[in-house]
């Protein structure tokens, strides 16, 4: 089965930039979607198919993927940014969805 | 506007059978190109993808689960049904459904677009 891998935390200023990895074997080869998450609420989808964005989603989200790490960059960094974020693709091997473990994102 | 909305039972006993169902507005599942996922959550724990129905009938599940789970569509009522056989402590969790477009040829999709609320399933006896 896939795995996918993220790191479990990321700390970041306010203003500054987020970047939260996805790594997983030949990443670059399938299509990434991400999703943010906090507390208490279902998750929202942030990033899809690497790096377009749903509408309503601000553009200082964005999202790449290439070899083994696909990456969600928040840019201008925000206090309502703090959640978690999961990545997501599809195992063709087995036809089905894959989640990461998720990153929390701290807003110091 | 596309909205979803889990629905069934907050406690079930170790071994029984657990249904949830996802009622939906919005959108048609028997338009093309439209799937509904069950995705689960662990209180403190990652997401976990369960099982998805698209609108041709066609259904993909977890490897894992794959013996336990049985994802049903009812067009006409614009519901899905989880069924979860089985159940353990260990299935303790918030189980959600969400709406998603297949991608060409059903290798992925454009990701989980809109999710319901969620609902909170405990096992225990």
């Amino acid at each position: 089965s896939y795995v996918l891998t993220q790191p479990p935390s990321v700390s970041v200023a306010p203003g500054q930039t987020a970047r939260i990895t996805c790594g997983g074997n030949n990443i670059g080869s399938k299509s990434v979607h991400w999703y943010q998450q906090k507390p208490g609420q279902a998750p929202v989808l942030v990033v899809y198919d690497d790096s377009d964005r749903p509408s309503g989603i601000p553009e200082r989200f964005s999202g790449s993927n290439s070899g083994n790490t696909a990456t969600l960059t928040i840019s201008r960094v925000e206090a309502g940014d703090e959640a978690d974020y999961y990545c997501q693709v599809w195992d063709s091997s087995s036809d089905h969805e894959v989640f990461g473990g998720g990153t929390k994102l701290t807003v110091l | 506007q596309i909205t979803l909305k889990e629905s069934g039972p907050t406690l079930v006993k170790p071994t029984q059978t657990l249904t949830l169902t996802c009622t939906f507005s919005g959108f048609s599942l028997s338009t093309s190109g439209v799937g509904v996922g069950w995705i689960r959550q662990p209180p403190g724990k990652a997401l976990e993808w369960l099982a998805l129905i698209y609108w041709d009938d066609d259904k993909r599940y977890s490897p894992s689960l794959k013996s336990r789970l049985t994802i049903t569509k009812d067009t006409s009522k614009n519901q899905v049904v989880l069924t979860m056989t089985n159940m353990d402590p260990v299935d303790t969790a918030t189980y959600y459904c969400a709406h998603s477009i297949a991608a060409a040829g059903k290798e992925g999709s454009y990701g989980m677009d809109v999710w319901g609320q969620g609902t909170t399933v405990t096992v225990s006896s």
